[in-house]
């Protein structure tokens, strides 16, 4: 049963344009991640975020930022896309960090 | 830091077939393991764990070995059906602390009828 829940699950922009990603979990963890998926199917940390604090952030471009309102909500917003932004974004949230539970993802197209 | 591959990329069985996925890793204070399937369309679904005190746990038709002497992660599915088509990801701690799961780069199996 699904416990984390990703909205748009599609989303088709042009460049230069702002996006942004819902992203909630039921499951009352405490912490929560956004992974970027490429085409060949390549797993990539952005953000880690516990109690309202980012824990975590790899080599992201400043264009990408999380935003919580509350442990239950991590969004992403994307203030101007690029091409190479086309992906599939996969939100996760855990209550320990060596099991992660996943939404079903937003698959972004940059055109 | 930690490196963990994956192989093989893609592998095609015939249904009631085994199919054996691997994944080496490189730090040897690595401690947790475990084992993620990806449908298409769908995030990933965490199907089996094993911290690196098992060497083999087995659970409905699934069986992890775990080899800490050559670190080498396998998941091994028995009698594979076409519902196991999917996209396969080992997964390991960081051993850092900081408890980060590093992926392995996914392997797409397809079991054909």
């Amino acid at each position: 049963e699904t416990a984390v829940f990703q909205t748009p699950n599609y989303h088709v922009t042009q460049v230069g344009n702002e996006v942004s990603f819902n992203c909630k979990q039921t499951l009352g963890h405490d912490t929560m991640y956004w992974y970027k998926q490429d085409s060949k199917k390549l797993l990539k940390i952005m953000f880690s975020y516990n109690n309202k604090q980012l824990i975590v952030n790899e080599t992201v471009p400043r264009r990408f930022s999380p935003q919580s309102s509350d442990k239950a909500h991590l969004n992403l917003r994307i203030k101007s896309v690029e091409p190479e932004d086309s992906a599939v974004y996969l939100c996760a949230s855990s209550s320990r960090a060596e099991t992660l539970y996943f939404g079903s993802g937003t698959r972004l197209t940059v055109l | 830091g930690e490196q963990v591959e994956q192989r093989p990329p893609h592998l095609s069985v015939r249904e009631g077939d085994s199919a054996i996925i691997i994944c080496t890793y490189t730090d040897s204070a690595t401690a947790y393991f475990s084992w993620y399937k990806q449908e298409a369309g769908a995030g990933l679904q965490l199907l089996m764990s094993v911290l690196s005190n098992v060497d083999r746990k087995e659970e409905q038709g699934l069986t992890v070995l775990l080899n800490k002497k050559d670190k080498r992660l396998s998941l091994n599915l028995t009698a594979a059906h076409p519902g196991d088509s999917a996209v396969y990801f080992c997964a390991v701690s960081a051993s850092s602390g900081s408890w980060q799961l590093i992926f392995g780069s996914g392997t797409q199996l397809t079991v054909m009828p």
